[in-house]
């Protein structure tokens, strides 16, 4: 299963823009970018996902480089609710059933 | 609330006993799947279901750990003869096969402790 990098925790003040980073250097053509985030003592939630293009949804918007091996996720402007930890997966094709978790980045908003 | 429910929430037994876990997916999602996640640590993938069928296990499932969808809604997760080391978080989560987005939706977990 292809891998993925990302920094342990980042911090961000509240209605500023958060970029997190994610490296996955050995995906495959078909591989797709998922992200997902867990917010305290709740099971994960689904957040964007993409190929090769960039995509918007009302959550976030994902970047992904044009090599691909890496991506960033945005958040236009951060909320305390936002606080979570944030999982970026590979896919290993369009349905993807396995989730692979790493440890994500922990993401703390501050007032 | 995601729509996908779990029975208990919280689980408190004694090292060698068994313990029965329940889930209810979103009632059209015909995909179930099973995680476990311990402290610091994201979701492991155990198990998952295309209706009654399990279509995929882990090599984390070990022979203690059964899983069985019977009717291809709810799913149970038993672990036989728990251990220590069986104390984590068990989550469930479901999809409709052929939605665009692929989107798993996990229910709440159910936290276990083993002592």
């Amino acid at each position: 299963d292809a891998k993925t990098t990302q920094p342990n925790s980042m911090e961000s003040n509240e209605e500023e823009p958060v970029h997190l980073p994610c490296n996955h250097s050995t995906i495959s053509g078909t591989d797709y970018i998922h992200w997902y985030r867990q917010l305290p003592s709740q099971g994960p939630e689904y957040v964007i996902h993409g190929l090769t293009s960039n995509v918007n949804n009302r959550m976030a918007s994902l970047a992904i480089a044009e090599d691909r091996k890496s991506s960033t996720l945005i958040l236009h402007r951060a909320t305390l609710r936002d606080a979570a930890v944030y999982y970026c997966i590979l896919g290993t094709d369009y349905n993807t059933d396995k989730l692979i978790f790493g440890t994500g980045t922990r993401l703390q908003v501050f007032p | 609330d995601t729509g996908v429910s779990q029975d208990p929430r919280h689980k408190i037994t004694k090292r060698g006993q068994n313990v029965t876990f329940r889930c209810d997916p979103i009632s059209e999602h015909n995909r179930l799947y099973w995680y476990r996640q311990t402290l610091g640590q994201g979701p492991e993938f155990l198990t998952y279901f295309q209706n009654e069928a399990q279509l995929e296990k882990s090599r984390l499932l070990s022979d203690r750990f059964s899983a069985e969808r019977p009717k291809g809604s709810f799913s149970t997760l038993e672990i036989q003869r728990t251990e220590q080391g069986d104390s984590a978080m068990y989550l469930c989560a479901s999809r409709l096969q052929g939605v665009s987005n692929n989107e798993q939706f996990f229910g709440p977990g159910t936290r276990l402790t083993v002592l």
